[in-house]
């Protein structure tokens, strides 16, 4: 356990709402990212962040915004949801020590149903 | 662009038989490579990685991959599966080096159901 909370769990939502979803972590990693996870193409990068206030764009941005305000929080804004939308999402962080690449460690992920 | 190709989309196999997953990657400098597994219903867990030095990497539950730089590949292997092995298995690359902002390219995942 990486101490990643993710919440909601589970949400249902129509198309043009408002939907964001937390990432919550205990252990002040500097680096966190969000993914979608679809059948056929695996996981794919949405937004990560690289420290408090500081974000930036992965591979699936659009219609997706980030904000981190504290080290420990890192929330997703879906600011008008699509049904393309739809899909798990996974938060992660990554511990950095030394200057070293360390693996991902994935929070037990959002599943999001747009209607 | 940086890509990360799985070739076996669902694979099916009985108990005790060999398993071996196909991943090639495609960037010319250094990388770091991993298999993580998940299980159903289940958040994705680190099998196994490859930063540098010996190319054939042991993973946990008895799983190992081969890096071979010069086939862009990195295979997962395991000798003997089990039916507890029954999950979706995603091989990602980062870009390596100090400057490396840890963006993981994922494959499209490979769904492993075996047979008791």
């Amino acid at each position: 356990d990486a101490g990643i909370t993710q919440s909601p769990r589970h949400k249902v939502t129509e198309t043009g709402t408002p939907v964001t979803l937390r990432c919550h972590q205990t252990e002040n990693h500097r680096y966190m990212y969000w993914y979608r996870q679809d059948p056929g193409h695996g996981l794919r990068l949405i937004h990560y962040s690289y420290g408090v206030k500081d974000t930036d764009k992965g591979e699936v941005s659009d219609g997706y915004s980030v904000s981190r305000s504290k080290t420990e929080d890192f929330l997703l804004t879906l600011e008008s949801a699509t049904s393309s939308q739809t899909s798990v999402y996974f938060c992660a962080i990554r511990p950095t020590s030394g200057g070293a690449y360390n693996e991902q460690f994935f929070g037990p992920g959002t599943r999001l149903t747009v209607l | 662009a940086q890509s990360v190709s799985q070739h076996n989309h669902h694979v099916i196999l009985s108990e005790a038989a060999s398993l071996e997953l196909g991943c090639n990657y495609s960037y010319g400098g250094t990388v770091n490579l991993f298999w993580y597994v998940q299980y159903p219903g289940q958040h994705l867990q680190l099998l196994l990685k490859y930063f540098s030095g010996d190319p054939l990497v042991k993973g946990i539950k008895g799983f190992e991959a081969e890096f071979i730089k010069s086939k862009f590949s990195f295979n997962l292997r395991k000798p003997s599966v089990q039916w507890s092995d029954t999950a979706e298995y995603f091989c990602a690359a980062a870009l390596g080096g100090s400057s490396n902002t840890g963006k993981l390219i994922f494959g499209q995942g490979t769904t492993l159901q075996v047979k008791p």
